[in-house]
């Protein structure tokens, strides 16, 4: 089992409507969860992280973690031609930080 | 502007040779980090830094190696023992090795000629 999972798609989504990222990890002790974008040829930046149950919403960004289920979502809405780029999910275990292979998202105009 | 550099953005090496890859910050943080990228694959750990004149191994160190002489500085060293190079290296830094958010830089593109 890999320590964290994503499906690597492509997520094909159409413009306006709401794309819904998953993640799963295996680390039951695993304390911080962020979501990193990836444009194709850069580098990931920051969109969100979260360390408690529940969701957290940034603009259009909405995280939501579940520890009981060792899952965590990222949700957008409303999205762009822009949104499309790849979705890294990284948890952050004992010492160290583990990505996921992450996913493809197209937003179709 | 406070950030990550990281230089250059593409490095062509034959084999046999090693290859030195930048990376400098300036955001006061402690940690830092070297990633390697390959296709349909996760970034996967090569070193890390806590604190300057000590670094520990990641997950695929095997033919790379790095020195923390000063806070601002972590290079990577890609030697010939590194069977298979070719990949998008990522150097990222956070305030510490906690809970803190790593930050990335915009990364080295290497090939082996």
């Amino acid at each position: 089992q890999k320590e964290v999972e994503q499906n690597s798609g492509p997520l094909s989504v159409p413009e306006g409507a709401i794309a819904s990222l998953n993640c799963t990890y295996s680390d039951r002790g695993s304390q911080s969860f962020f979501w990193y974008r990836q444009y194709s040829g850069k580098s990931p930046e920051l969109i969100m992280s979260i360390y408690s149950n529940g969701d957290k919403e940034d603009g259009r960004f909405t995280a939501q973690l579940n520890k009981a289920s060792q899952y965590v979502s990222l949700l957008i809405r409303d999205s762009q031609p822009s949104d499309s780029a790849t979705y890294l999910c990284a948890v952050r275990g004992y010492q160290k930080v583990t990505f996921g292979i992450g996913t493809k998202l197209q937003v179709i105009p | 502007d406070g950030g990550i550099t990281q230089s250059p953005k593409y490095l062509f090496r034959k084999e046999g040779q090693n290859v030195t890859l930048s990376c400098e910050q300036n955001l006061n943080h402690d940690a830092m980090y070297w990633y390697r990228q390959d296709p349909g694959q996760g970034l996967r750990l090569i070193y890390y830094s806590q604190i300057v004149n000590d670094f520990q191994k990641g997950d695929i160190a095997e033919g790379y190696s790095v020195s923390r002489e000063k806070k601002e500085s972590f290079p990577l060293t890609v030697t010939s023992a590194q069977k298979n190079p070719t990949a998008f290296y990522l150097c990222a830094s956070s305030i510490e090795t906690g809970l803190d958010t790593q930050y990335f830089g915009p990364g080295t593109r290497l090939t082996v000629l």
